[in-house]
């Protein structure tokens, strides 16, 4: 267990709808990563989140966006999905973006099927 | 850009053989960090290692090991005596050193061992 948590595990929705996946980092990491697993794209980095404030943009789509709150949780909000959205959405965290503390740890994976 | 090439997309071995999985990455950091995960079929991904790119000491742990060398920009995995619970995909990931250290993938390679 890396002590990082998403909810739910797994879910399934039609094309047009939107979603939000939810992550809870390991209590005292500041900085949250969303991946996407596609079978076409492979494991690709969308977004960073550090104390609240984005930090950094991957292949992120633009109907796809993400917050961190206060209490450092993060959701990834999918909206007017399309059957090629159907992936794993894996959250990682870590202490901080910089110096050695470069160690993601990665929640379990939400795995979104679009019909 | 940074880029991992993981060229082996399955390789499937019978059990207590040795196997290697190959990664090769490109970068123009001077230092960055390489990272092994493991991917069970049970889906999360599962830390192995993290190397920093001015140490190029090759490492062990029980039956894995790992071959770092800078100047072939490779960093291979080593399973010693192979078990069935060894069957997974394996990423190779690389990350720069400093700003948002995202994670870049390789393509995974499948790993099935056979008993």
């Amino acid at each position: 267990d890396s002590g990082v948590t998403q909810t739910p595990k797994h879910l399934i929705t039609a094309t047009g709808q939107r979603v939000t996946l939810r992550c809870s980092p390991r209590s005292g990491d500041l900085s949250v990563y969303w991946y996407q697993q596609s079978l076409d794209q492979g494991l690709q980095f969308l977004i960073q989140y550090y104390n609240g404030e984005e930090r950094a943009k991957g292949n992120i789509l633009e109907r796809f966006s993400a917050q961190q709150f206060p209490d450092l949780h993060s959701e990834l909000n999918l909206s007017s999905l399309e059957l090629g959205d159907s992936a794993l959405y894996f959250c990682a965290s870590s202490v901080t973006p910089g110096g050695a503390e470069n160690e993601q740890f990665f929640g379990p994976g939400t795995r979104l099927t679009v019909l | 850009a940074q880029k991992v090439t993981q060229a082996q997309t399955e390789i499937s071995v019978v059990e207590k053989e040795d196997v290697t999985l190959d990664c090769v990455y490109e970068t123009r950091d001077t230092t960055y960090y390489l990272f092994w995960y493991k991917q069970p079929p049970s889906g999360e991904l599962v830390f192995l290692i993290r190397r920093n790119s001015f140490d190029e000491q090759n490492e062990i742990s029980g039956r894995y090991s790992w071959n770092f060398q800078k100047s072939t920009s490779s960093f291979n995995f080593t399973i010693t005596a192979s078990q069935v619970v060894d069957s997974a995909v394996y990423f190779c990931a690389l990350s720069e050193a400093s700003g948002a250290q995202k994670l870049v993938f390789g393509q995974g390679t499948r790993l099935t061992i056979n008993p």
